[in-house]
């Protein structure tokens, strides 16, 4: 059945390691999302993808995350040096951009935690 | 400011039991107002989805409502099970952009 993949389900590093997490969205989907979750914090939007191109990514740290796409099939998120304040859930969603109440539809998330 | 605003921010309540989850959000101009379960370990999932015409919404047990005019929403969950122990998240999208304001969530534990 038809669902985001997200890899890898759990990630321990040190800090100032590179850290990059990958997204398979949903196949025929436009929009993908990057959320971080904190039990302080709640869900964050971090990045905005539609058709492959950034529309938003001002809720990212610009100095140390990127996001990217190199094909419709995946996205990346990439935290480069990692720091302990990094750790959160990471989740990704795809959804149909132009379809009625256009859906977010959630991966499983990345656990990140920087050490 | 966009704001959404979640009560209470936990409830226990033993199972075969109903509660009722509430919503109260600021966002303009509105769009649309979804609710979704998130399992611990999980990524939400959605229930419901309402737009401004919508005042209720059905999925199986669970039942929303919206007032567009006092910018509330309700989540009635009824004859509760123990799957149901989950946090439940209000999400309105403003109908400018793609935006999604999230509230903090109801975490609910249903006791056996």
């Amino acid at each position: 059945d038809a669902r985001v993949t997200q890899t890898p389900r759990h990630k321990v590093t040190e800090m100032g390691q590179e850290v990059t997490m990958r997204c398979q969205p949903i196949l025929g989907h436009n929009t993908v999302f990057w959320y971080r979750q904190t039990m302080m914090q709640g869900l964050e939007l971090l990045a905005y993808f539609r058709n492959r191109a950034p529309l938003d990514d001002s809720g990212m740290p610009k100095d140390r995350f990127s996001a990217e796409m190199p094909d419709a099939t995946l996205a990346t998120l990439k935290i480069q040096p990692s720091e302990p304040r990094d750790s959160a859930v990471y989740f990704c969603a795809s959804g149909l951009r132009g379809a009625k109440n256009t859906e977010a539809f959630f991966g499983q998330g990345t656990r990140l935690t920087v050490v | 400011k966009n704001q959404v605003e979640q009560s209470p921010q936990s409830l226990i309540i033993l199972e075969g039991k109903n509660c009722t989850l509430q919503c109260n959000y600021t966002v303009s101009p509105f769009s649309n107002l979804r609710w979704y379960k998130q399992d611990t370990g999980r990524g939400p999932v959605s229930l419901t989805i309402m737009t401004f015409s919508e005042n209720t919404k059905s999925n199986g047990r669970y039942t929303a409502t919206l007032d567009a005019d006092t910018k509330q929403s309700s989540l009635h969950i009824t004859a509760s099970q123990l799957s149901d122990s989950a946090s439940y998240i209000c999400v309105v999208s403003a109908q400018s952009n793609y935006q999604l304001i999230w509230g903090a969530g109801t975490k609910l534990i249903i006791k056996p």
